[in-house]
């Protein structure tokens, strides 16, 4: 069954330095999200994207945050200056064009020292 | 504007009991609503889903949820709770399938 999937799993930085999340979302997908989960908090909406740009944006997502689908596969977040408030589960998600479900990755754990 | 709330942050039942999660939504469009279930250290697994058809969902492991517009709640039941039923369950709202709100989550805890 295809699936999203995610990489680092895990991805320790330093505070002030570049990241970024990198997402293979389920191939005839077409729309993409990000989504975060700060430990101990509800999963909360970050950006989602279609036809390569943003088509909606949460007030979390600031100047910091962008994202990209560098090729036909991944979809990746960057965060260009980590602050410890970054630290959190990052989670991709995928859509088709029809449907009303989205499809999980298992998530990338950030953490900002 | 949606919105989800999930009543009660920790759940606890005995194994062999009845598992009630409790979700109450707010949406001015009829909604889109599910449930994920989060393992530690996993991702958010689907659990079910109601897209307006059967208001009653039945879902993997032996959950279900009713659907009541009147109340505006989506709450999810097992009949009886298994260990491995220990996790975290969010529920969560959308009425384009584009942005999902998520409630803050119901962690359940399995008594042996």
């Amino acid at each position: 069954e295809p699936e999203v999937t995610q990489t680092p799993s895990h991805q320790v930085t330093q505070m002030g330095q570049e990241v970024i999340l990198r997402c293979v979302p389920i191939s005839n997908h077409l729309y993409f999200y990000w989504y975060r989960q700060i430990l101990g908090q509800k999963v909360e909406f970050l950006v989602s994207f279609y036809n390569n740009e943003i088509s909606e944006k949460s007030e979390i997502f600031d100047d910091q945050f962008s994202v990209e689908r560098p090729d036909g596969s991944n979809f990746t977040l960057k965060i260009r200056s980590t602050k410890l408030e970054d630290s959190a589960m990052y989670f991709c998600a995928s859509l088709t064009s029809y449907g009303n479900e989205q499809f999980f990755g298992p998530g990338t754990r950030l953490t900002v020292l | 504007a949606q919105s989800v709330t999930q009543l009660g942050s920790h759940v606890s039942v005995s194994e062999g009991a009845l598992v009630l999660l409790r979700c109450n939504y707010s949406s001015s469009v009829p909604p889109y609503l599910f449930w994920y279930v989060q393992y530690p250290n996993q991702g958010l697994q689907l659990l079910l889903k109601y897209t307006s058809a059967a208001t009653l969902v039945k879902g993997i492991n032996g959950f279900e949820a009713e659907f009541k517009k009147s109340e505006t709640s989506f709450h999810l039941t097992k009949p009886s709770a298994h260990m491995s039923d220990a996790a975290e369950y969010f529920c969560a709202v959308t009425n384009t399938g584009n942005q999902f709100y998520f409630g803050t989550g119901t962690s359940l805890t399995v008594i042996p």
